[in-house]
């Protein structure tokens, strides 16, 4: 697609179960980011991929929260036993790999009850 | 440590000028950005400047760069209702895996 794109878009769930979120890049982008922003919080970085190397996972808040990217391409993130404090919007990012600016997806909104 | 730190809302009537201002950390950040994110959708690049830099004008834009004192600030000339939106500020970490350290973003409202 011309974008980066996020599902769900929109996502309620219990306390304790777990979730997949699912991000696509853009074609041709070799980097892609995941963020958690919370309402009125800035943008928290949790977790970055480079093509083929090691992710850099130093923002993930808990050990419940994974996420993998397969092929390169489409990344997802799972946050397992859902807690209450994971309710915020996911956003996913790719990177252009001539100016380095980040094209954003929609993001996927989380509620957890 | 890296902290970028904005007012969280900003009124303005329309015709008016905005101004957001944001302070930064990092001072070998290389670029500072500014993205807008409108309701409902994610963030999109406005404009960006190079830390060698003091100013940058595009369009309705200016952006203002003080090194000296780690400030940044956009300025919005003739603000409209479409310019309603989280602006948010981030500094880049050369180097760093990371790329960007995002402010919490200004709620820029804009009044008819």
């Amino acid at each position: 697609g011309a974008g980066v794109s996020q599902s769900p878009s929109n996502k309620v769930t219990e306390k304790g179960k777990d979730v997949e979120l699912r991000c696509d890049p853009i074609s041709g982008h070799t980097a892609l980011y995941w963020y958690r922003q919370s309402l009125g919080q800035g943008l928290e970085f949790l977790i970055y991929f480079q093509g083929n190397s090691a992710p850099d996972k130093s923002g993930l808040p808990s050990d419940r929260f994974s996420a993998e990217r397969t092929g390169g391409s489409v990344s997802t993130l799972t946050i397992q036993r859902t807690q209450q404090e994971d309710s915020a919007v996911y956003l996913c990012a790719s990177t252009s790999p001539g100016t380095g600016e980040l094209f954003f997806g929609e993001g996927s909104r989380l509620t957890v009850l | 440590g890296e902290d970028v730190e904005q007012s969280l809302f900003l009124s303005v009537r329309e015709g008016d000028s905005s101004v957001i201002n944001c302070t930064y950390t990092d001072s070998s950040s290389t670029y500072l950005y500014w993205y807008k994110q409108e309701p409902g959708a994610g963030l999109q690049l406005l404009t960006y400047i190079f830390s060698n830099m003091d100013m940058k004008q595009d369009q309705r834009l200016t952006v203002l760069l003080n090194k000296k004192d780690k400030h940044l600030s956009l300025r919005i000339a003739d603000t409209q209702t479409g310019d309603s939106a989280i602006y948010f500020c981030a500094e880049s970490h050369p180097g760093s895996a990371r790329q960007l350290t995002f402010g919490s973003g200004t709620q820029l409202t804009v009044l008819p």
